[in-house]
Order: structure tokens, then C-alpha cells, then sequence
């Protein structure tokens, strides 16, 4: 059965620390790995994906195939960074959301 | 920037009646998804669809379930015989044709079952 595990649902860090979220998946095939966010108020929108090897707003995902995580990773954590973050492996046209976590960046 | 829009907001319904959410994605979109979040929970898939037919559906979409495009624009979830356990927040999105393209997503219907 695919299953997407993020065994953090609420994440608290200072202003300027690192963060990690932490995604593992178990899924059938080679899904592509999706990072989506959603504001206070805001409707959810992609941070990131897997194949494009984008950094956006400083968080990169780095994959590891063996261990099947696909971990959200930022250097130095922004107030404006606050929100919920899914883990979402794509297979076809089935996407899973993880649990969620709430990240909560303070001054 | 285009967006995909759902419509009402937020409905309220007598548990036993059928509700119809709506939605237009995304113009040139081909695929069509809905989702559900239950207050608290996870967001779950409930269908996908594409060419005029369901492609992937989950456990959670069973007979009370349909989906439609009835015409150029318009994605609609029809739930049949509502429950109370049906109250959540229903999310359409849409995707570029192309093999895991990254979704987009409406506001959401927040349904209440009374």
C-alpha cells in the first residue's frame, strides 16, 4: 500500500536556526516526490519538487532512494516560513499527502 | 497568474441530502483531482480524472462518490446521501498534461452535514 510517513507533526525552531522536515515514503514504482505548503489563510501551493533540483525560498529536498526519504532541509529558518508542509510522492495520477507538519518559526 | 476556483466557500447540508461542489480548473489543465481533509486531519486523495473518465480513485471514493465534467469548464463532486462523517474541507486541483505535473489548488469547500 503507499504510505508517506512525516513523523513530526509540529515543529518548532528560532529565527535563523536550521530546519528539517523529515518525509519517508513507501511507495510502489518510482513516484516523483512533491513538497507543498500552505500559508495561514492560503491555499496550497508546490515549494518543491524532486526533478527539478530547485531551491526555493532557501529549502532544498534531497531524495535518498535507499532509505526512501525525501527530507525538506532550509540553512536559517524565516518567521515567514511558518505553515504546513505535506510530503507528497506522485505515482500516475495518485498523490498522497502526508500528515503534515506544522513548522512554527519565532523571533 | 490562473487560478482554480471552487465554489460555495463553504455549504452547509441536512445529513441524508446530495450536495454538488463545484469547480474550474485551470484552462488548459487535463487532469482534474479532488481531495478531502477532515478538520485535523490529513489531506486525503479521493479521485483523479482525465479524458473524460475517472483514472485513479481511493478506497474513501465509493458509490456515494461521482464525479462529472459537464462541460468545458466545470469539475464537480457529487456526494450522494451525505453523513455526518462527510463534513471536511474538499479541495479541487488541476495539472498540466505531462506525467507528474505539480498540482494546483482551489480554495477548498468547507461542507458541513448537519
Amino acid at each position: 500500500a503507499q504510505r508517506v510517513t512525516q513523523p513530526e507533526k509540529l515543529l518548532s525552531v528560532f529565527k535563523g536556526a536550521p530546519v528539517e522536515l523529515k518525509c519517508n515514503y513507501s511507495y510502489s514504482g518510482s513516484p516523483e516526490l512533491f513538497w507543498y505548503v500552505q500559508y495561514s489563510r492560503q491555499r496550497l501551493q508546490l515549494l518543491l519538487r524532486h526533478i527539478s533540483r530547485e531551491s526555493i525560498k532557501g529549502f532544498t529536498a534531497d531524495l535518498n532512494k535507499g532509505e526512501t526519504s525525501f527530507h525538506l532541509k532550509k540553512p536559517f529558518a524565516q518567521e515567514e516560513d511558518s505553515a504546513m508542509y505535506y510530503c507528497a510522492p506522485h505515482n500516475n495520477n495518485d498523490m498522497r499527502f502526508g500528515a503534515g507538519t506544522r513548522l512554527t518559526v519565532k523571533p | 497568474e490562473p487560478e482554480v476556483t471552487q465554489t460555495p466557500s463553504h455549504q452547509v447540508t441536512q445529513m441524508g441530502q446530495e450536495v454538488i461542489l463545484r469547480c474550474v480548473p485551470i484552462s488548459n489543465h487535463l487532469y482534474f483531482y479532488w481531495y478531502r481533509q477532515i478538520l485535523g486531519q490529513k489531506v486525503e486523495f479521493l479521485v483523479s480524472f482525465y479524458n473524460n473518465e475517472i483514472s485513479e480513485k481511493s478506497e474513501i471514493f465509493d458509490d456515494q462518490f461521482s464525479v462529472e465534467r459537464p462541460d468545458g469548464s466545470n469539475f464537480t463532486l457529487k456526494i450522494r446521501s451525505t453523513k455526518l462523517e462527510d463534513s471536511a474541507m474538499y479541495f479541487c486541483a488541476s495539472s498540466d498534461p505531462g506525467g507528474y505535473q505539480p498540482q494546483h489548488f482551489g480554495d477548498g469547500t468547507r461542507l458541513s452535514i448537519l
